[in-house]
């Protein structure tokens, strides 16, 4: 079945880095944009970064720009989000999830498959 | 980009009817029809239930339709079901290639 299963998550000092893995299956992997999405403790959900299905194309939220870099490898179905200077307000529950556009189209930023997350908490 | 405007809750009886409303600017929402909704119940993962403003994916029930008119988005649940009870978000394209969610409405069934 389709799915999608993020790893890489802990507890992590401020100003240090942490990397996020994304395995895909079930789909053809490399014909869809991807996402991360991350939801801090008891809030709302929050966009991050988008990668388009090529990995040509990145866009990232102004609150993680210059400090996170989404990648894929579309040979080994795996998306990543390497995260550096962390802070204490990227704590949150992150996600990645699969754009709902037509294969090998631009994305349409909704998503229509979703991981079951991963845990980053920045502390000392 | 600040966050879509979303009532913080909303309830109904079995049966009954919800809108959900979602503001935005013509920078996002009243610019693009990329509106999307999402359901999430607690401790789980969001679930897609609308798409590019109106499109429902396989698999949600016809109960849940989309629109919008202007920098507004809504959500309509009809036939309320108690597993309806959920958090509800929309999200938006927003210039430059960025999304924006909405802050989130607890809905209640009565």
């Amino acid at each position: 079945q389709v799915q999608l299963v993020e790893s890489g998550g802990g507890v992590v000092q401020p100003g240090r880095s942490l990397r996020l893995s994304c395995a895909a299956s079930g789909f053809t992997f490399s014909g869809y944009g991807m996402h991360w999405v991350r939801q801090a403790p008891g809030k709302g959900l929050h966009w991050v970064a988008i990668i388009s299905f090529d990995g040509s194309n990145k866009y990232y939220a102004d609150s993680v720009k210059g400090r996170f870099t989404i990648s894929r490898d579309n040979s080994e179905n795996t998306l990543y989000l390497q995260m550096s200077s962390l802070r204490a307000e990227d704590t949150a529950v992150y996600y990645c999830a699969k754009d709902v556009g037509n294969f090998r189209q631009w994305p349409v930023f909704g998503m229509d498959v979703w991981g079951q997350g991963t845990t980053v908490t920045v502390s000392s | 980009q600040s966050a879509l405007t979303q009532p913080p809750s909303a309830s109904g009886s079995p049966g009954q009817s919800v809108t959900i409303s979602c503001t935005g600017t013509s920078s996002d929402v009243g610019g693009y029809n990329y509106v999307s909704w999402y359901q999430q119940h607690p401790g789980k993962a969001p679930k897609l239930m609308i798409y590019e403003v109106s499109k429902r994916p396989s698999g949600v029930p016809d109960r849940f339709s989309g629109s919008k008119s202007g920098n507004t988005a809504s959500l309509t649940v009809s036939g309320l079901q108690a597993d309806d009870e959920a958090d509800y978000y929309c999200s938006s394209y927003a210039v430059n290639n960025n999304l924006v969610f909405g802050g989130g409405t607890k809905l209640t069934v009565l």
